[in-house]
């Protein structure tokens, strides 16, 4: 799983806006996601892009797909303590939808 | 609707003894999954079933075993434990686009 890279920390301050980054390989990759995981829990998704889409915005969410360089971002404003968890970064493969992760960026909201 | 379900929760195994993981989906879900989850790894897959009566390997299947006999169930199975399995198990379930990841299930081979 080591074909899907990303940043492993991140610190904000709560109420500023917290950019996530993934970087993929596999240029024939359809779709590629974003969950969320916390302490002790299963994984959340939070959302996905289609590998034909640059941008995607949900609520306080934004995605910015690169495919040219493979860079993959999840934007997340008015950021809360409650958004504090590790976000995985993840890329489709094939026609099972086999998922590719990354290692995973841990999130730290702080006052 | 209880989404997808894992049991048990908790495994504490010796080396060499077998047990089965059982995972659940009530979703009618055709494609299912099972990964493991290392500390500072994303994810990984180990087996994958396409629907009911179908397996295929995935990423890391050495010392696996999986079967899907009947649609809602996807069991994995480790038949001798090695220390390098404790890890955490997590099961999901594909709707069209998005997976469906249950509460994941934490075994530790002594």
């Amino acid at each position: 799983g080591e074909d899907v890279e990303q940043s492993l920390f991140l610190s904000v301050r709560e109420g500023d806006s917290s950019v996530i980054n993934c970087t993929y390989t596999d240029s024939s990759s359809t779709y590629l996601y974003w969950y969320k995981q916390e302490p002790g829990a299963g994984l959340q998704l939070l959302t996905y892009i289609f590998s034909n889409m640059d941008m995607k915005q949900d609520q306080r969410l934004t995605v910015l797909l690169n495919k040219k360089d493979k860079h993959l971002s999840l934007r997340i404003a008015d950021t809360q303590t409650g958004d504090s968890a590790i976000y995985f970064c993840a890329e489709a493969r094939g026609g099972y939808n086999k998922l590719i992760f990354g290692a995973g960026t841990r999130l730290a909201v702080h006052p | 609707n209880a989404g997808v379900t894992q049991t048990p929760k908790f495994r504490v195994l010796k080396t060499g003894q077998s047990m089965t993981l059982l995972c659940a989906q009530d979703m009618n879900h055709e494609y299912m999954y099972w990964y493991r989850q290392d500390p500072g790894m994303g994810l990984r897959l180990i087996h994958y079933s396409v629907g009911e009566g179908t397996t295929a390997k995935g990423e890391v299947p050495d010392g696996y075993n999986v079967s899907r006999l009947k649609k809602q169930n996807f069991l994995l199975g480790l038949e001798s434990a090695a220390p390098s399995q404790t890890s955490v198990y997590f099961c999901a379930s594909r709707s069209s686009y998005e997976q469906y990841f249950g509460p994941g299930t934490r075994l530790t081979v002594t």
